[in-house]
């Protein structure tokens, strides 16, 4: 089945401690978001790719970056997370054409920041 | 600035009907989206409204009013397993996706 895989499901890291998440899709999407999501709240938009073109919201903090070397993959970088950075890290797809643009989620990167 | 505004819970009767509620103000608009999300999953798309009027999709039924910048999403014949949280989420003029923080529904038996 086609579907939007987030490695890892868990992580546990110490505050300062890089993360790295990894998200693929095999549904050949043009569009690739990374959302943080954190209890009871709206999922807030950090970063998304049209094909190659990145796009950074703009209060994004710069402790965030992104990668993604083709199609398939994306990655999202903590480079020094803090207390505030624990949440849900929701890798999503979308085919980027006008209309109904559905976005696919990945079951998400639950992060834990001791 | 930009704000979608859905109830924080709601609580309903296995078998009932419920109706959440969304109301937005947006600049522009390219449709509404609820999904439904499951208590540490992900969420997952329910229905999308562009035009006014009720879009039905089996027990789930979605209705938009663009002048009134108003959306429910109706849920019948309620089930344990519909006990989630409903994002409501509109498409700006720039096809960015506004989130509301979702309604957390509890369905009692």
């Amino acid at each position: 089945d086609a579907m939007v895989i987030q490695n890892p499901r868990y992580q546990v890291t110490q505050f300062g401690k890089p993360v790295t998440l990894s998200c693929s899709q095999t549904l050949n999407h043009n569009v690739m978001y990374w959302y943080q999501q954190k209890s009871s709240q709206a999922p807030k938009l950090l970063f998304h790719y049209y094909d190659k073109d990145f796009n950074n919201e703009a209060d994004t903090p710069d402790n965030f970056q992104s990668r993604r070397p083709n199609t398939s993959f994306c990655f999202l970088d903590i480079r020094s997370p803090g207390l505030g950075d624990a949440a849900m890290y929701l890798c999503a797809t979308s085919s980027g054409q006008a209309g109904a643009n559905v976005l696919t989620f990945g079951a998400g990167s639950r992060l834990t920041v001791l | 600035g930009q704000n979608i505004d859905q109830p924080t819970e709601m609580t309903a009767t296995e078998g009932a009907i419920v109706q959440i509620n969304c109301t937005y103000q947006t600049s522009g608009f390219n449709g509404l989206f609820w999904y439904q999300q499951h208590a540490g999953e992900a969420p997952t798309f329910l229905s999308y409204n562009v035009l006014d009027g009720l879009e039905e999709k089996g027990r789930f039924s979605s209705f938009l009013s663009r002048s009134k910048g108003y959306s429910y999403l109706l849920l019948k014949e309620l089930q344990m397993k519909d006990s989630a949280s409903y994002l409501c989420a509109v498409l700006d003029s720039n096809y960015q996706l506004i989130w509301g923080a979702g309604t957390k529904l509890i369905i009692k038996p």
